[in-house]
């Protein structure tokens, strides 16, 4: 079965200080996609980053990074230079092929910038 | 493209009334998902289609709900009779097939049952 462990029910940074959020997953799968998600206090879910199981090298977009470890199946976010929209609820997910690319969440951090 | 449309976006019911909550996924999207959020329970995925048939179905809490997909373009999540422990956010997301896309959720639907 997949399985997706957040750790980290609440966590605090400073305003432009960099923020790791934890994320490890199990799959018996070789063939995966690792998915972060924010949601606001407005409700949305909102697409951030993605990696592949095959992929080479970590993902980046903006000042969102993945740090993919795939020996230790873990996906953590990085995000860098916090600001005080980046509070918010954030999620990780997979996606593996031997269960029909079906979408797993895991519990979610929830992240406040302090000003 | 709009995104993934859900209707309505509140609905306050009385218990053993039937809820029917839409979703209108985006074109060319071929995998449909339901989730459920709360805060005790999280997100909770409820059942996952994939062109137009439902692939699992485990989440789905008991017998009072169900959900179809008649077409490409419309699926449906039916209540009957709700209950009060059913109030919760429920989110239509869609996708392509692929271990390598994500998936795109709609607004949500906020579903009170007094």
């Amino acid at each position: 079965a997949q399985k997706i462990t957040q750790t980290q029910p609440g966590m605090f940074v400073q305003e432009k200080e960099a923020v790791t959020l934890d994320c490890t997953y199990d799959t018996s799968d070789p063939s995966y996609g690792l998915f972060w998600y924010k949601q606001p206090s407005s409700g949305e879910m909102i697409f951030l980053i993605y990696q592949g199981s095959y992929d080479q090298q970590n993902a980046t977009e903006g000042r969102y990074s993945l740090n993919f470890q795939k020996a230790r199946k873990s996906a953590n976010l990085v995000i860098s230079a916090s600001q005080l929209g980046d509070s918010a609820m954030y999620f990780c997910a997979m996606r593996a092929s031997n269960t029909g690319n079906q979408f797993y969440f895991g519990t979610g951090t929830s992240l406040t910038v302090i000003p | 493209d709009a995104g993934v449309i859900q209707s309505p976006r509140h609905e306050v019911t009385e218990m053993g009334q039937e809820v029917t909550l839409r979703c209108k996924p985006i074109s060319g999207h071929n995998s449909l998902f339901w989730y459920r959020q709360t805060m005790m329970r999280g997100l909770e995925l409820l059942i996952y289609f994939n062109n137009n048939v439902p692939i699992d179905d485990s989440g789905m809490p008991e017998d009072r709900f169900s959900a179809k997909m008649p077409n490409a373009s419309f699926s449906t999540l039916k209540i009957q009779p709700s209950e009060p422990r059913d109030s919760a956010v429920y989110f239509c997301a869609s996708s392509l097939s692929g271990r390598n896309t994500e998936a795109f959720f709609g607004q949500g639907t906020r579903l009170t049952v007094v």
